[in-house]
């Protein structure tokens, strides 16, 4: 069973408008969590990460986290046609952060 | 921005031959990692290494070895290449203490 879930699997939002990504880990013995954003043919890179409850904001991008649940969800506001990817779920323990279980991802296309 | 590079960005094989896999980092990282990715799919770690001479097995090890001979040099050893091990292979690299990962632009390897 994957031990990180990510929903939707896709997600077609227009541009300008709000995109919203969720995701859950099973596995309780997690303490951060990651969004890394793939484009198309190109490899991951990371977006933002997040390791205590409440919320984190880096400019378009907004990050929640309830560590009781192992719930996580990234919120794009104004998107723009260069978002359209695939975003990346991850988690990993207190130690040896690098070693990244990552969800399936969701495909965002955000139509002009 | 850190910078990892992986050779070949291609690569065609034959059942039952050996390929290897290389990854070259010049951020002077401790920590690298070798992921594949599915199509659709997120990545699953192979093997990682704390620095040079050491390697550990990830969370899908079997049919993979890996050797870290120095810093900047990882590779990923398929001793006997499967049709199954078809795939894009990711090598990433970190600096510990939460750390963010950079990856390399990936490795497309079809096993015929």
């Amino acid at each position: 069973q994957q031990k990180v879930q990510q929903s939707p699997e896709s997600l077609i939002v227009p541009e300008g408008g709000m995109a919203s990504l969720n995701c859950t880990s099973s596995d309780r013995n997690v303490d951060y969590f990651w969004w890394y954003r793939q484009h198309s043919g190109k490899s991951p890179k990371m977006l933002m990460s997040i390791f205590s409850n409440g919320e984190k904001e880096e400019g378009r991008f907004t990050v929640h986290l309830n560590k009781a649940s192992l719930h996580t969800s990234l919120h794009i506001r104004d998107s723009q046609p260069s978002d359209s990817a695939l975003y990346l779920c991850a988690a990993s323990g207190y130690t040896n952060t690098g070693k990244l279980t990552f969800g399936d991802g969701t495909v965002l296309t955000v139509k002009p | 921005e850190a910078a990892v590079t992986q050779s070949p960005r291609n690569k065609v094989a034959v059942t039952g031959g050996k390929v290897t896999l290389s990854c070259n980092q010049t951020n002077n990282h401790n920590n690298m990692y070798w992921y594949r990715q599915d199509t659709g799919h997120g990545l699953r770690l192979i093997h990682y290494s704390y620095g040079a001479g050491s390697t550990e097995k990830g969370d899908i090890p079997d049919g993979y070895k890996a050797s870290r001979p120095s810093q900047e040099n990882f590779s990923l050893i398929l001793e006997l290449a499967t049709p199954s091990q078809t795939s894009v292979y990711f090598c990433a690299s970190g600096d510990g203490d939460n750390e963010r990962l950079f990856f390399g632009h990936g490795t497309k390897l079809s096993v015929l």
